[in-house]
């Protein structure tokens, strides 16, 4: 199993400013995973994010508007940009267990924009 | 764009009262079916990884069957505890083995 932790775990901000998401895993991870949960709606793949190389989007996410850094095999980032009420979701990193095993997730990020 | 469904959205029962939910998914390009619970502030928890058409799973009350020719999965939680209040989570896995998240069954269990 793995260990994440996410800052901050909540937070309020105002429209048109930017957020910066950590994600920290207690082991070496390949592929780390980001998603976020608007109210209401299913838990929604943004990107997948593996180190040494740029981050890969879902339809409908683009990296001006969610920048990821991956530095190292433990740890990523999730920029959320220009921020509008839209934006207010949880967001949630994850990683994956192995081939046919669970994926692990942090506590999530806990974002109202006003 | 993959659909997965699950019912009923929110649920309430008595403390002691067992209960099932469903979750719907493709039955083409089948890896996986995931189920998560997550409770409020905390990071979603695995229950169950099932793989195989057939398959049924026990954690403790909690337990699961698969389908995967018909595309569903049912929970099931036998003799409900407050302890048991969460949104439960199923995540279909394709040959991607991306997982596409169903929105949820809110469960209240009342004492």
């Amino acid at each position: 199993s793995a260990v994440i932790s996410q800052k901050p775990s909540r937070d309020i901000c105002q429209r048109g400013t930017s957020l910066t998401i950590q994600c920290q895993v207690d082991s070496q991870v390949t592929m780390m995973f980001w998603y976020r949960q608007q109210p209401g709606q299913s838990l929604t793949l943004i990107a997948t994010a593996n180190q040494g190389s740029e981050a890969t989007y879902e339809s409908g996410f683009v990296i001006d508007k969610f920048p990821i850094s991956r530095p190292n095999l433990t740890f990523s980032t999730l920029t959320v940009s220009n921020m509008s009420p839209e934006d207010s979701s949880i967001y949630l990193c994850s990683v994956e267990g192995g081939l046919g095993e669970t994926q692990y997730f942090g506590p999530g990020t806990r974002l109202l924009v006003l | 764009i993959l659909n997965v469904e699950q019912s009923p959205q929110s649920l309430h029962v008595q403390e002691g009262d067992s209960t099932n939910f469903t979750c719907s998914f493709p039955s083409s390009n089948f890896y996986a079916l995931h189920w998560y619970r997550w409770e409020t502030a905390k990071s979603p928890e695995a229950l169950f990884v099932m793989t195989l058409n057939g398959d049924e799973k026990k954690k403790g009350r909690i337990s699961a069957t698969l389908n995967t020719k018909e595309g569903y999965s049912y929970l099931y939680i036998k003799g409900s505890q407050p302890e048991d209040s969460a949104t439960y989570l199923c995540a279909f896995a394709g040959s991607a083995r991306q997982l596409t998240f169903g929105s949820g069954t809110q469960l209240t269990v009342l004492p």
